[in-house]
Protein backbone atom coordinates (compact mmCIF):
# COMPACT_ATOMS: atom_id res chain seq x y z
CA UNK A 1 0.00 0.00 0.00
CA UNK A 2 1.60 3.29 -1.08
CA UNK A 3 2.39 5.48 1.77
CA UNK A 4 2.38 9.51 1.44
CA UNK A 5 4.49 11.47 3.92
CA UNK A 6 5.31 15.32 4.15
CA UNK A 7 7.46 17.23 6.30
CA UNK A 8 7.16 19.61 8.24
CA UNK A 9 3.51 19.65 8.66
CA UNK A 10 4.17 23.26 9.36
CA UNK A 11 6.29 25.77 8.46
CA UNK A 12 6.67 29.73 8.60
CA UNK A 13 9.08 31.93 7.75
CA UNK A 14 9.75 35.44 7.19
CA UNK A 15 9.22 37.03 3.57
CA UNK A 16 11.32 36.88 1.13
CA UNK A 17 13.21 33.29 2.55
CA UNK A 18 13.19 30.57 -0.19
CA UNK A 19 12.15 27.55 1.18
CA UNK A 20 11.81 23.66 0.25
CA UNK A 21 9.01 21.14 1.26
CA UNK A 22 9.44 17.85 1.32
CA UNK A 23 7.09 14.91 0.19
CA UNK A 24 8.19 10.89 0.42
CA UNK A 25 6.41 8.04 -0.93
CA UNK A 26 7.04 4.37 -0.30
CA UNK A 27 6.31 2.52 -3.60
CA UNK A 28 8.38 3.84 -6.24
CA UNK A 29 5.86 2.35 -9.08
CA UNK A 30 4.26 5.23 -9.70
CA UNK A 31 2.64 7.23 -12.88
CA UNK A 32 3.02 10.54 -11.69
CA UNK A 33 3.51 12.98 -8.73
CA UNK A 34 1.46 16.12 -8.12
CA UNK A 35 1.68 19.62 -6.05
CA UNK A 36 -1.13 20.84 -4.96
CA UNK A 37 -2.16 24.25 -3.05
CA UNK A 38 -5.18 24.57 -0.31
CA UNK A 39 -6.51 27.67 0.80
CA UNK A 40 -8.48 27.76 3.86
CA UNK A 41 -12.27 27.00 3.27
CA UNK A 42 -11.22 26.08 -0.31
CA UNK A 43 -10.96 22.82 -2.87
CA UNK A 44 -7.12 22.17 -3.97
CA UNK A 45 -5.76 23.77 -6.87
CA UNK A 46 -3.16 22.08 -9.06
CA UNK A 47 0.36 23.91 -9.07
CA UNK A 48 2.49 21.41 -10.43
CA UNK A 49 2.70 17.76 -12.39
CA UNK A 50 5.51 15.78 -12.28
CA UNK A 51 5.40 12.43 -15.23
CA UNK A 52 7.36 9.25 -13.19
CA UNK A 53 9.68 9.88 -16.66
CA UNK A 54 10.53 14.00 -15.26
CA UNK A 55 12.87 15.09 -12.91
CA UNK A 56 11.41 18.26 -12.37
CA UNK A 57 9.02 21.14 -13.22
CA UNK A 58 8.72 24.55 -13.14
CA UNK A 59 6.29 27.35 -12.93
CA UNK A 60 7.24 31.14 -12.10
CA UNK A 61 9.04 31.05 -8.51
CA UNK A 62 7.53 27.51 -8.18
CA UNK A 63 10.22 24.04 -9.13
CA UNK A 64 9.36 20.55 -8.51
CA UNK A 65 11.59 17.42 -8.09
CA UNK A 66 11.60 14.14 -8.74
CA UNK A 67 13.64 10.93 -7.36
CA UNK A 68 11.56 7.87 -8.25
CA UNK A 69 14.47 5.95 -7.18
CA UNK A 70 14.43 7.44 -3.76
CA UNK A 71 10.76 7.92 -2.94
CA UNK A 72 11.36 11.65 -2.59
CA UNK A 73 9.91 14.90 -4.31
CA UNK A 74 10.70 18.66 -3.27
CA UNK A 75 8.60 21.95 -4.05
CA UNK A 76 10.90 24.84 -3.69
CA UNK A 77 9.63 28.37 -3.36
CA UNK A 78 11.80 30.61 -4.37
CA UNK A 79 11.25 35.07 -2.33
CA UNK A 80 8.72 33.63 -0.65
CA UNK A 81 5.56 36.51 0.02
CA UNK A 82 2.79 36.15 2.42
CA UNK A 83 0.14 35.25 -0.27
CA UNK A 84 1.65 31.91 -1.05
CA UNK A 85 0.30 31.08 2.91
CA UNK A 86 -1.90 28.36 2.31
CA UNK A 87 -1.46 24.12 2.79
CA UNK A 88 0.68 22.81 0.03
CA UNK A 89 -0.43 18.63 -0.46
CA UNK A 90 1.81 16.30 -2.94
CA UNK A 91 -0.42 13.10 -4.24
CA UNK A 92 1.56 10.25 -6.10
CA UNK A 93 -0.72 8.39 -8.99
CA UNK A 94 0.48 4.25 -8.54
CA UNK A 95 0.34 1.84 -11.40
CA UNK A 96 -3.37 0.52 -10.45
CA UNK A 97 -6.94 0.48 -11.13
CA UNK A 98 -8.74 3.78 -11.68
CA UNK A 99 -6.26 6.54 -11.70
CA UNK A 100 -6.07 6.78 -7.74
CA UNK A 101 -4.04 9.65 -6.34
CA UNK A 102 -2.45 9.08 -2.68
CA UNK A 103 -2.10 12.23 -0.52
CA UNK A 104 0.23 13.13 1.99
CA UNK A 105 -0.85 15.33 5.10
CA UNK A 106 0.24 18.53 3.69
CA UNK A 107 2.27 21.10 5.14
CA UNK A 108 1.08 24.29 6.49
CA UNK A 109 2.32 27.18 5.32
CA UNK A 110 2.79 31.01 6.73
CA UNK A 111 4.81 33.40 5.32
CA UNK A 112 4.69 36.81 7.68
CA UNK A 113 5.56 39.66 6.34
CA UNK B 1 -16.55 26.96 -17.07
CA UNK B 2 -18.00 25.66 -13.88
CA UNK B 3 -15.31 22.78 -13.88
CA UNK B 4 -15.96 20.28 -10.53
CA UNK B 5 -19.32 21.42 -9.04
CA UNK B 6 -20.69 20.14 -5.76
CA UNK B 7 -23.75 20.37 -3.68
CA UNK B 8 -24.25 21.21 -1.01
CA UNK B 9 -21.50 23.56 0.34
CA UNK B 10 -22.82 23.10 3.97
CA UNK B 11 -24.54 20.44 6.10
CA UNK B 12 -25.46 19.72 9.70
CA UNK B 13 -27.09 16.55 10.12
CA UNK B 14 -28.46 13.69 12.61
CA UNK B 15 -27.07 10.77 13.97
CA UNK B 16 -28.90 8.17 11.60
CA UNK B 17 -30.05 10.16 8.76
CA UNK B 18 -29.42 10.14 5.62
CA UNK B 19 -28.24 12.51 2.92
CA UNK B 20 -26.95 12.00 -0.51
CA UNK B 21 -23.81 14.39 -1.83
CA UNK B 22 -24.00 15.62 -5.27
CA UNK B 23 -21.18 16.35 -7.69
CA UNK B 24 -21.09 16.75 -11.55
CA UNK B 25 -18.14 17.54 -14.15
CA UNK B 26 -18.82 19.79 -17.39
CA UNK B 27 -15.03 18.82 -18.99
CA UNK B 28 -16.17 14.98 -20.49
CA UNK B 29 -13.67 13.51 -17.68
CA UNK B 30 -14.22 9.69 -17.70
CA UNK B 31 -12.74 9.50 -14.31
CA UNK B 32 -14.59 10.87 -10.91
CA UNK B 33 -13.60 10.75 -7.18
CA UNK B 34 -14.77 11.41 -3.83
CA UNK B 35 -12.82 11.96 -0.73
CA UNK B 36 -12.63 12.59 2.93
CA UNK B 37 -10.26 15.30 4.30
CA UNK B 38 -9.90 15.20 8.04
CA UNK B 39 -7.42 17.32 10.21
CA UNK B 40 -3.84 15.89 10.07
CA UNK B 41 -4.56 12.96 7.48
CA UNK B 42 -4.76 14.19 4.18
CA UNK B 43 -7.45 12.98 1.62
CA UNK B 44 -8.43 9.62 1.88
CA UNK B 45 -10.44 8.13 -1.44
CA UNK B 46 -13.74 7.24 -0.22
CA UNK B 47 -15.03 5.22 -3.91
CA UNK B 48 -13.96 6.52 -7.07
CA UNK B 49 -15.32 5.63 -11.21
CA UNK B 50 -12.73 4.88 -13.55
CA UNK B 51 -15.45 5.55 -16.19
CA UNK B 52 -19.34 5.88 -17.05
CA UNK B 53 -21.13 2.49 -15.44
CA UNK B 54 -18.40 1.44 -13.23
CA UNK B 55 -17.26 2.26 -9.49
CA UNK B 56 -15.11 0.91 -6.81
CA UNK B 57 -13.85 0.94 -3.29
CA UNK B 58 -11.76 3.13 -1.96
CA UNK B 59 -9.37 3.34 0.94
CA UNK B 60 -12.28 4.31 3.43
CA UNK B 61 -15.48 3.19 1.74
CA UNK B 62 -17.76 2.02 4.77
CA UNK B 63 -20.58 3.75 5.51
CA UNK B 64 -20.90 5.27 1.88
CA UNK B 65 -22.71 4.59 -1.33
CA UNK B 66 -22.27 5.99 -4.82
CA UNK B 67 -23.61 6.15 -8.05
CA UNK B 68 -22.39 7.09 -11.34
CA UNK B 69 -25.69 8.76 -12.43
CA UNK B 70 -23.79 9.47 -16.42
CA UNK B 71 -20.47 10.56 -17.64
CA UNK B 72 -20.97 14.08 -15.60
CA UNK B 73 -22.50 13.16 -12.43
CA UNK B 74 -20.91 11.00 -9.34
CA UNK B 75 -22.91 11.18 -5.97
CA UNK B 76 -22.06 10.12 -2.36
CA UNK B 77 -24.68 8.77 -0.46
CA UNK B 78 -24.31 8.37 3.37
CA UNK B 79 -27.31 6.05 4.34
CA UNK B 80 -27.08 6.39 8.27
CA UNK B 81 -24.95 8.93 9.19
CA UNK B 82 -22.71 8.86 11.99
CA UNK B 83 -20.53 11.45 14.09
CA UNK B 84 -17.41 9.82 12.49
CA UNK B 85 -17.98 11.06 9.01
CA UNK B 86 -18.10 14.16 10.13
CA UNK B 87 -15.36 15.83 7.95
CA UNK B 88 -15.14 17.54 4.30
CA UNK B 89 -15.72 15.95 1.16
CA UNK B 90 -14.26 16.71 -2.08
CA UNK B 91 -15.13 15.22 -5.35
CA UNK B 92 -12.84 15.16 -8.50
CA UNK B 93 -12.20 14.24 -11.87
CA UNK B 94 -9.68 13.37 -14.19
CA UNK B 95 -9.44 12.35 -18.14
CA UNK B 96 -8.13 9.16 -17.40
CA UNK B 97 -7.01 8.82 -21.43
CA UNK B 98 -4.19 11.54 -20.95
CA UNK B 99 -3.74 11.01 -16.87
CA UNK B 100 -2.97 14.68 -16.53
CA UNK B 101 -3.87 17.31 -14.45
CA UNK B 102 -7.11 16.29 -11.46
CA UNK B 103 -10.04 19.11 -10.96
CA UNK B 104 -10.99 19.44 -7.21
CA UNK B 105 -14.73 20.80 -6.52
CA UNK B 106 -14.96 23.35 -3.95
CA UNK B 107 -16.00 21.23 -1.29
CA UNK B 108 -18.61 20.21 1.28
CA UNK B 109 -18.74 20.48 5.22
CA UNK B 110 -20.69 17.56 6.29
CA UNK B 111 -20.83 17.53 10.48
CA UNK B 112 -23.17 15.00 11.88
CA UNK B 113 -24.37 15.35 15.74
Amino acid sequence: KQEVTQIPAALSVPEGENLVLNCSFTDSAIYNLQWFRQDPGKGLTSLLLIQSSQREQTSGRLNASLDKSSGRSTLYIAASQPGDSATYLCAVRGRNAGNMLTFGGGTRLMVKP
Amino acid sequence: NAGVTQTPKFQVLKTGQSMTLQCAQDMNHNSMYWYRQDPGMGLRLIYYSASEGTTDKGEVPNGYNVSRLNKREFSLRLESAAPSQTSVYFCASIDRVTGNTIYFGEGSWLTVV
